[in-house]
């Protein structure tokens, strides 16, 4: 059972423009989300997080957006570059665990 | 400060093997958390180590086990390896359990024939 979801393995878009990567859950448990970016031969890094009680978590050209009631979360990269072009994770946690769920991943090319 | 350091990098093993991946965790992190990553699941948590004692376990057969030794490193064990063993395996160690962010190892490729 996948509760986290990243029902999108990949996505294209050109450089300046927005991506937007999209990440559903199941669990009502989950209170932390997290993005990571992974590029080949790399472990993943963090990228941006946000908790339950905010719905956009911004950080320079990255937004975050949680949507609780639909239990979806989204990253925004505004504008996208080449260098963006990677393996993006979202990943859930509930106040009970520490334990980290992660999605199935988007791979994201971001072209000239 | 050095990352998380992760040996060996590449490994290729046989059914029935086990095989021992270790794990150094940026010095004065205590929180070692194990992941496997493969195409299809993308990134399942296998267990969470923190002061020498596993925390939290994930859904993975007891062949797969591992440990924490009291300099905060760790190893993984899988024993009787099968061939969808093969995969990334991932480290990342945080100063303590439940740290906003985990800091992750290269990985350790697994491949068993």
């Amino acid at each position: 059972d996948q509760q986290v979801k990243q029902n999108s393995p990949s996505l294209s878009v050109q450089e300046g423009r927005i991506s937007i990567l999209n990440c559903d859950y199941t669990n009502s448990m989950f209170d932390y989300f997290l993005w990571y970016k992974k590029y080949p031969a790399e472990g993943p890094t963090f990228l941006i997080s946000i908790s339950s009680i905010k719905d956009k978590n911004e950080d320079g050209r990255f937004t975050v957006f949680l949507n609780k009631s639909a239990k979806h979360l989204s990253l925004h990269i505004v504008p996208s570059q080449p260098g963006d072009s990677a393996v993006y994770f979202c990943a859930a946690s509930a106040w009970n665990t520490d334990k980290l769920i992660f999605g199935t991943g988007t791979r994201l090319q971001v072209f000239p | 400060k050095a990352g998380v350091t992760q040996t060996p990098r590449y490994l290729i093993k046989t059914r029935g093997q086990q095989v021992t991946l270790s794990c150094s965790p940026i010095s004065g992190h205590r929180s070692v958390s194990w992941y496997q990553q493969t195409p299809g699941q993308g990134l399942q948590f296998l267990f969470e180590y923190f002061s020498e004692t596993q925390r939290n376990k994930g859904n993975f057969p007891g062949r797969f086990s591992g440990r924490q030794f009291s300099n905060s490193r760790s190893e993984m064990n899988v024993s009787t390896l099968e061939l969808g063993d093969s995969a990334l395996y991932l480290c990342a160690s945080s100063p303590v359990p439940g740290s906003e962010t985990q800091y992750f190892g290269p990985g350790t490729r697994l491949l068993v024939l």
